[in-house]
């Protein structure tokens, strides 16, 4: 099977750098992704990492390491505005299997 | 502009009702998908659709039906054996159901209630 692991909640100050991991277990995989959801909102698609390394849009970036079957989500200079659930997710020979998400709030 | 159009964005539903979802995609996506998600949870997965007049089941599919007669368009009725169907129910959309980097594009939601 599959199945994804995240903390369920991380706490961080404004302007600040965040970290937000992701461990996964999956016997097909093609890459990791994530997802940004705010209160009452629809996911938005933020990254997708298919081999090792950093990738980076803007502020955020995101990073996997396929021999350890782990990823994460770096997001810097936090904004008020960055506070959501962030949820992994697995692509692979199934549709995409999410992790139960990160709830992020951003503290002045 | 292209989107995930779903409707109504607030539902109430009865004792013994079935309830019908609408979700509409103008993203000319093969592959679409309803999801089910219940306060501090993830997405999980009721049915999917790769293609028109195909679909498969989920991790949670039982108490729900669908139906794809159109590219467009993938209604859910959440029947009257699905006994706790209060949730927020995310379609979603992406070009192919499986593989590499297909990113799902998700309308705004349906939050169902009972009455």
């Amino acid at each position: 099977g599959q199945s994804l692991e995240q903390p369920s909640e991380v706490t961080a100050v404004e302007g600040a750098i965040v970290q937000i991991n992701c461990t996964y277990q999956t016997s097909g995989f093609y890459g990791l992704s994530w997802y940004q959801q705010h209160d009452g909102g629809a996911p938005t698609f933020l990254s997708y990492n298919a081999l090792d390394g950093l990738e980076e849009t803007g502020r955020f970036s995101s990073f996997l390491s396929r021999s350890d079957s782990y990823g994460y989500l770096l997001l810097q200079e936090l904004q008020m505005k960055d506070s959501a659930s962030y949820f992994c997710a697995l692509s692979g020979n199934t549709p995409l299997v999410f992790g139960k998400g990160t709830r992020l709030s951003v503290i002045a | 502009d292209g989107g995930i159009t779903q409707s109504p964005k607030y539902l109430f539903r009865k004792e013994g009702q079935n309830v019908t979802l609408s979700c509409e995609q103008n993203l000319n996506h093969d592959a679409m998908y309803w999801y089910r998600q219940d306060p501090g949870q993830g997405l999980r997965l009721i049915y999917y659709s790769q293609i028109v007049n195909d679909f498969q089941k989920g991790d949670i599919a039982e108490g729900y039906s669908v139906s794809r007669e159109k590219k467009e368009s993938f209604p859910l009725t959440v029947t009257s054996a699905q006994k706790n169907p209060t949730a927020f129910y995310l379609c979603a959309s992406s070009i192919q159901s499986w593989g590499s980097n297909q990113p799902q594009h998700f309308g705004d939601g349906t939050r169902l209630s009972i009455l």
